[in-house]
């Protein structure tokens, strides 16, 4: 089975701040990552597939990069509605795998 | 618009049997299939299985295999997640999610569920 190992596991950060977010995976997975936004007591978001596409209606200060074993989300310049926990999923192949979470706080 | 909603928390004893819902409507159902995923207190979201709605077609992780039976109501557009023997390990939200049937990445878990606390309490 595949593994997602993702980090930081939080982090804080100020408004206009740019922050990276990184997934490796335990074998490669071409581009077969999507990326999400959760928020507590709400749905996850998609925000980001095939590892670099921007879902639609998401703000272009999201995106991503890599392929095969390593990625990464980065939001440009840090909003205050981006506080939330950020996961990385494979779906490469099942069974999915997700990573453990990012937690971000804005200061 | 696309909406996956679930049903409400529920608190079960050691060894008894829990079964959320996953009511969806605002697509083609015949076209998707159903994840479903957990996330215990503390940990990473663990994937359980899913189901084809055109044709109920399912396929568990081996975690769960022979505990989990997920199910779909064509006539309720609703999508059933039972899962047996609980422990106090099984303490968790439970998520459903959509998934178009050979559609591209976009398609992939795009719309989830708002999510289902299951508590396993003596």
């Amino acid at each position: 089975d595949i593994q997602m190992t993702q980090s930081p596991s939080s982090l804080s950060a100020s408004v206009g701040d740019r922050v990276t977010i990184t997934c490796r995976a335990s074998q490669i997975i071409s581009r077969s990552i999507n990326w999400y936004q959760h928020k507590p007591g709400k749905a996850p978001k998609l925000l980001i597939y095939g590892a670099s596409n921007l879902q639609s209606g998401v703000p272009s200060r999201f995106s991503g990069s890599g392929s095969g074993t390593d990625f990464t989300l980065t939001i440009s310049s840090l909003q205050p509605e981006d506080g939330a926990t950020y996961f990385c999923q494979q779906n490469y192949n099942s069974p999915r795998a997700f990573g453990q979470g990012t937690k971000l706080e804005i200061k | 618009q696309v909406q996956l909603v679930q049903s409400g928390a529920e608190v079960k004893k050691p060894g008894a049997s829990v079964k959320v819902s996953c009511e969806a409507s605002g697509y083609t159902f015949a076209q998707y299939a159903v994840h479903w995923v957990r996330q215990a207190p503390g940990q990473r979201l663990e994937w359980m299985g899913w189901i084809i709605a055109a044709n109920a077609m399912t396929y568990y992780s081996q975690t769960f295999q022979g505990r989990v039976t997920i199910t779909w109501d064509t006539t309720a557009n609703t999508a059933y997640m039972e899962l047996n023997s609980l422990t106090s390990e099984d303490t968790a939200v439970y998520y459903c999610a959509r998934e178009k049937v050979g559609g591209g990445y976009n398609e992939d878990c795009d719309y989830w569920g708002q999510g289902t606390l299951v508590t396993v309490s003596s």
